[in-house]
């Protein structure tokens, strides 16, 4: 059973407007979660997280928002730009019982067109 | 920056071979981890290890062991090599826990394709 889903396996964006990205966890033990970034024949690279005492993040042009009682969380990407297409992962941590053991979603595909 | 090295990016073996998975990290991180990368069902994880000579079960460890004799070194091993264990395995590294929240750095990966 997939403790962290991304029910949308792709989306597709025109430049300049807003990406959302939408996640969604069962473990309530979570209290850490991570987006990844990753180009086709890369390694995933670190993007941005947020802490389950925030309900907001931002970095840029990519904000993280958490609904806890949701079990929810999104990433926004304002404005998109033709170089974010890739493959997003949400992950999440149960930092204090698991260390650093990430569990990840399934991903979306994010296609930015000129 | 920090360095994940996978030995190799490509590899093509046959049904039964025994496949070694190498991976190299020059910033002394504790620890590292192998998943595997299969469309739809995102990165899942195979064996983690917190220290020299340590090794713990990931989510899916059957048809998989690891080695790590050395702190920067973890090997992935598949003793018999499937066919359904062609996918794109990808090593990561990372601080203790306490030191951050849980960032991960990542190899290229290496593509494995079992005929």
């Amino acid at each position: 059973d997939q403790q962290v889903k991304q029910n949308s396996p792709s989306l597709s964006v025109q430049e300049g407007r807003i990406s959302i990205l939408n996640c969604d966890y069962t473990n309530s033990m979570f209290d850490y979660f991570l987006w990844y970034k990753k180009y086709p024949a890369e390694g995933p690279t670190f993007l941005i997280s947020i802490s389950s005492i925030k309900d907001k993040n931002e970095d840029g042009r990519f904000t993280v928002f958490l609904n806890k009682s949701a079990k929810h969380l999104s990433l926004h990407i304002v404005p998109s730009q033709p170089g974010d297409s890739a493959v997003y992962f949400c992950a999440a941590s149960a930092i204090r019982t698991a260390g650093n053991k990430l569990t990840f979603g399934g991903g979306t595909r994010v296609l930015v067109k000129p | 920056d920090v360095k994940v090295t996978q030995s190799s990016r490509y590899l093509v073996k046959r049904t039964g071979e025994k496949v070694f998975l190498e991976c190299v990290q020059d910033m002394d991180h504790e620890n590292m981890f192998w998943y595997r990368q299969d469309p739809g069902l995102g990165l899942r994880l195979i064996y983690f290890s917190y220290d020299v000579k340590m090794k713990e079960k990931g989510d899916i460890p059957e048809g998989y062991s690891v080695s790590r004799e050395k702190k920067e070194r973890f090997s992935l091993i598949l003793e018999s090599a499937s066919t359904n264990q062609t996918s794109m395995y990808l090593c990561a590294s990372s601080q203790p826990q306490g030191a951050n929240t849980g960032e991960l750095f990542f190899g290229e990966g290496s593509r494995l394709t079992v005929l």
